[in-house]
């Protein structure tokens, strides 16, 4: 069965630490991952990721795909109140169909 | 400005009522989906259509029916048979292939 496995379900840090969001997953036919952010009603797409070991980053915020070991990292740097939000980890396979993990909600404390 | 619209934003009927939620989208997107989000489940997959006249059911399809009369409209209408329907729904589109979806402000449904 496909599967994507956000950590942590939940963390809260200060503002100006540096966050990382884990995703893990299983699925047949991997496309791509994704992640989105979500603050109150919709995802806001971050980054898509299809290739090992390319690093892709926009101001603060970064990811990286491993596809050996199946999973994928977003870092949050100097964090900022604004970053309180749901992350969500979502895996495209063949059939074009997103897989979405429970999502990791991110407090940021001033 | 091209982007996703779902109406209402929120909606309440009795049980044992069905009820329509609209999506229309103006990106020229041929794929479109929806989702429902309960707390602490993430997004499950209802129903996706990526052409015209054609749709497929995804994870949680039971309780639910789509159309695609045209590309730019995929209606959901939530069933009496769907035994838990009060959540929040998304509507999301994108281009065919392995390309960002991109989602609608969302409806939240209530049903008592």
């Amino acid at each position: 069965e496909d599967k994507v496995v956000q950590s942590p379900l939940s963390l809260v840090v200060h503002e100006g630490d540096t966050v990382t969001l884990n995703c893990s997953y299983e699925v047949t036919n991997f496309r791509s991952l994704l992640w989105y952010k979500q603050e109150k009603k919709a995802p806001t797409f971050l980054f898509m990721l299809t290739s090992s070991g390319i690093e892709k980053k926009s101001g603060r915020l970064s990811s990286i795909l491993d596809k050996k070991e199946l999973f994928s990292i977003l870092n949050i740097t100097a964090t900022q109140t604004g970053d309180s939000a749901i992350y969500l980890c979502a895996v495209l396979f063949g059939n074009e169909k997103l897989t979405f993990g429970t999502g990791t909600r991110l407090t940021i404390i001033p | 400005d091209g982007g996703i619209t779902q109406s209402p934003k929120y909606l309440f009927r009795k049980e044992g009522q069905n009820v329509t939620l609209s999506c229309e989208q103006n990106l020229n997107h041929d794929a479109m989906y929806w989702y429902r989000q309960d707390p602490g489940q993430g997004l499950r997959l209802i129903y996706y259509s990526q052409i015209v006249n054609d749709f497929q059911k995804g994870d949680i399809a039971e309780g639910y029916s789509v159309s695609r009369e045209k590309k730019e409209s995929f209606p959901l209408t939530v069933t009496s048979a769907q035994k838990n329907p009060t959540a929040f729904y998304l509507c999301a589109s994108s281009r065919v292939g392995p390309y960002e979806q991109y989602f609608g402000p969302g409806t939240r449904l209530t049903v008592t």
